[in-house]
């Protein structure tokens, strides 16, 4: 889906090291939120955003922190990567509270 | 505690059969249900939705049942394609609730054998 981007879509990163995920949507909606997925855990949301600089956290927030200056992109930052973090990572997007959520493509991180 | 469960990891068909996935929830606040395909290496992707005011939504090969007494959804597909081969999350969502969060299960496994 061309209106969702995720960046880095792989990123092998040590222990210790911050790191950041990109998520961009050309879409203007107002709703972004970041998923993990993990094997035996479906997908679980880490955090998400109802604006510009409205963010909160979900099931899965520890470790996470989130930022969201423009609409257009929603930040997933992990402070100091722990090898439990080591997933894929998918953002999502909607349009208002009663619509579904769209997908991007995943950011495969590993933490070695 | 697992408020949307699904029970089977993984499902085989034939080409040309019925697929039956189920899902179970436990929270009655919910009130608009969603499956998702996942391919390998993409997003999920939206599949077909029903609220819970209705008890079927079909939309092609793909009919969602909802049994809200049970608190029981299934999707089936019919006739079952090999394309169809994916994971499939059932997803749930609270009235009002969290900002449209979805709350996922955790897929199951639909292998279409030609």
């Amino acid at each position: 889906d061309a209106g969702i981007t995720q960046s880095p879509r792989h990123k092998v990163t040590e222990t210790g090291t911050p790191v950041t995920l990109r998520c961009h949507q050309t879409e203007n909606h107002r709703y972004m939120y970041w998923y993990r997925q993990d094997p035996g855990h479906g997908l679980r949301l880490i955090h998400y955003s109802y604006g510009v600089k409205d963010t909160d956290k979900g099931e899965v927030s520890d470790g996470y922190s989130v930022s969201r200056s423009k609409t257009e992109d929603f930040l997933l930052t992990l402070e100091s990567a722990t090898s439990s973090q080591t997933s894929v990572y998918f953002c999502a997007i909607s349009e208002d509270l009663r619509n579904y959520l769209r997908f991007g493509p995943g950011t495969r991180l590993t933490v070695t | 505690d697992q408020q949307v469960k699904q029970n089977s990891p993984s499902l085989s068909v034939q080409e040309g059969r019925i697929s039956i996935l189920n899902c179970d929830y436990t929270n009655s606040m919910f009130d608009y249900f969603l499956w998702y395909k996942k391919y390998p290496a993409e997003g999920p992707t939206f599949l077909i939705s029903i609220s819970s005011i209705k008890d079927k939504n079909e939309d092609g090969r793909f009919t969602v049942f909802l049994n809200k007494s049970a608190k029981h959804l299934s999707l089936h597909i019919v006739p079952s394609q090999p394309g169809d081969s994916a994971v499939y999350f059932c997803a749930a969502r609270g009235y009002g609730g969290s900002q449209g969060n979805l709350i996922f299960g955790k897929g199951t496994k639909l292998s279409v054998k030609p």
